[in-house]
């Protein structure tokens, strides 16, 4: 079974500060994906990222930067000089590998991240 | 062009009622997907079709039955709606292979009144 755990419910930063949040991620797949997902107060949920299980090196834009390490099963989500417009619930997930319409997104019960101005 | 379109955004509707939610895609991918977020936002899948067929089928009562009449359309629709089907519910798109990513629609609330 998979298994994606996101420990931090709910934070809050003032803005330009950097922030950090968490993914710890259990699954028996050798291949597997990992997602982090953006969810805005409009509705909406935004494709941020996919990393592979077989690429560790950790991924940048812009703001943005990723931290995937397989050793600790985390898939770690950095914003950098965070802004008011970043205030929303981010989600990360993890599916197994690509299999013709078998590869359902198990979900992190997601963060809140509120950017104070 | 809306890569991934959900109708109707809203649905308000009362217990009893039928109702379908349609979706639609443009990303010419294969599979295609149902998943609900309830109101804590807790987000799980509950149906994927792979051209047309049927592939994953969770834990969800028989009143939902999805349809996809083709590659680009995947319909659910709802019988005898009940109070704790209200949610939002999210149409996605994946792309399959190495490359294999998730797309979703802006999803529809449903409430049942």
């Amino acid at each position: 079974a998979q298994k994606v755990t996101q420990a931090q419910t709910e934070i809050s930063v003032v803005e330009k500060e950097d922030v950090t949040l968490d993914c710890v991620y259990e699954t028996r797949d050798t291949t597997y994906y990992l997602f982090w997902y953006k969810q805005p107060p409009s509705g909406e949920l935004v494709f941020l990222i996919r990393r592979n299980s077989f690429d560790e090196q950790n991924e940048i834009s812009g703001r943005y930067s990723w931290n995937f390490q397989k050793s600790t099963s985390s898939f770690n989500f950095t914003i950098t000089a965070s802004q008011v417009v970043d205030s929303a619930v981010y989600f990360c997930a993890l599916s197994g590998p690509s299999n013709f319409g078998n590869e359902k997104l198990t979900f992190g019960t997601g963060t809140r991240l509120t950017i104070i101005p | 062009d809306t890569a991934v379109s959900q109708t109707p955004k809203y649905l308000v509707t009362q217990m009893g009622n039928d109702k379908s939610i349609k979706c639609e895609q443009n990303l010419g991918h294969d599979t295609m997907y149902w998943y609900k977020q309830d109101s804590k936002k807790f987000l799980k899948i509950m149906f994927s079709y792979n051209n047309k067929e049927l592939i994953i089928n969770e834990t969800v009562p028989n009143r939902f039955s999805p349809k996809s009449p083709d590659k680009a359309h995947l319909n659910l629709h709802i019988n005898s709606l009940e109070l704790g089907d209200s949610a939002v519910y999210f149409c996605a798109t994946g792309s399959g292979g190495l490359i294999y990513e998730q797309y979703f629609g802006p999803g529809t609330r449903l409430t049942v009144t």
